[in-house]
């Protein structure tokens, strides 16, 4: 069955860029919608954004989150089934553990999630 | 953005019990509500969709219902393995938010 598995350094300095990796194993990232989520100590997930992988990668979309639009990006690597997250000017608040999970193409819920990885951010 | 707000935020109950928790949307969901449950270092689980839609394996003791901006999620009969915290989540507009979960632990 599909598997997600995020990676990337559990530390990140203030005003830095955050960058993850999402490895999608069992299964093909073509076709699907793949998306960010994180939840901060204490809070509640927060959906950052998705990517949709039709395969066509000039006209692929992206969506975020307008709290965060400003500082993110997602990509998506089809030849390593890798989706990837860039969030940049990170600050304390960014502290998080992050998910990848797989946003069903009919709706936007999400069958299919990673275990998540914890980033702290701290000089 | 939509607020979703759980209640309790921490549940004590027993094996057998009946649970039942609560998720209030600051405006009217229809019916794009999910549920999800998590474990301590696990990937959250899809639960239920679009209010009471079982997702495929889901055991038939949990069940969802609710319209509007009021929903709930019940286990019929708590088993050992459904400790856990259960999240709501609203997909009726962008940007699509979460509740703050609730706590399911051990009497």
């Amino acid at each position: 069955q599909v598997q997600l598995q995020e990676s990337g350094p559990g530390l990140v300095k203030p005003s830095e860029t955050l960058s993850l990796s999402c490895t999608v194993s069992g299964g093909s990232i073509r076709g699907y919608y793949w998306s960010w989520i994180r939840q901060s100590p204490g809070k509640q997930m927060e959906w950052i954004g998705y990517f949709t992988s039709t395969g066509t990668t000039n006209y692929d979309p992206s969506y975020y989150n307008p709290s965060l639009k400003s500082r993110v990006r997602i990509s998506v690597d089809t030849s390593k089934n890798e989706i990837s997250l860039q969030l940049s000017s990170v600050a304390a608040a960014d502290t998080a553990v992050y998910y990848c999970a797989r946003k069903t193409i009919a709706s936007a819920i999400f069958d299919i999630w990673g275990q998540g990885t914890m980033v702290t951010v701290s000089s | 953005d939509i607020q979703m707000t759980q209640s309790p935020s921490i549940l004590s109950a027993s094996v057998g019990d009946r649970v039942t928790i609560t998720c209030r949307a600051s405006q009217s969901l229809i019916n794009w509500l999910a549920w999800y449950q998590q474990k301590p270092g696990k990937a959250p689980k899809l639960l239920i969709y679009e209010t009471s839609a079982l997702e495929s394996g889901v055991p038939s003791r949990f069940s969802g219902s609710g319209s509007g901006t009021e929903f709930t999620l019940t286990i019929s009969s708590l088993q050992p393995e459904d400790f856990a915290t259960y999240h709501c989540q609203q997909y009726n507009s962008y940007p699509w938010t979460f509740g703050q979960g609730t706590k399911v632990e051990i009497k």
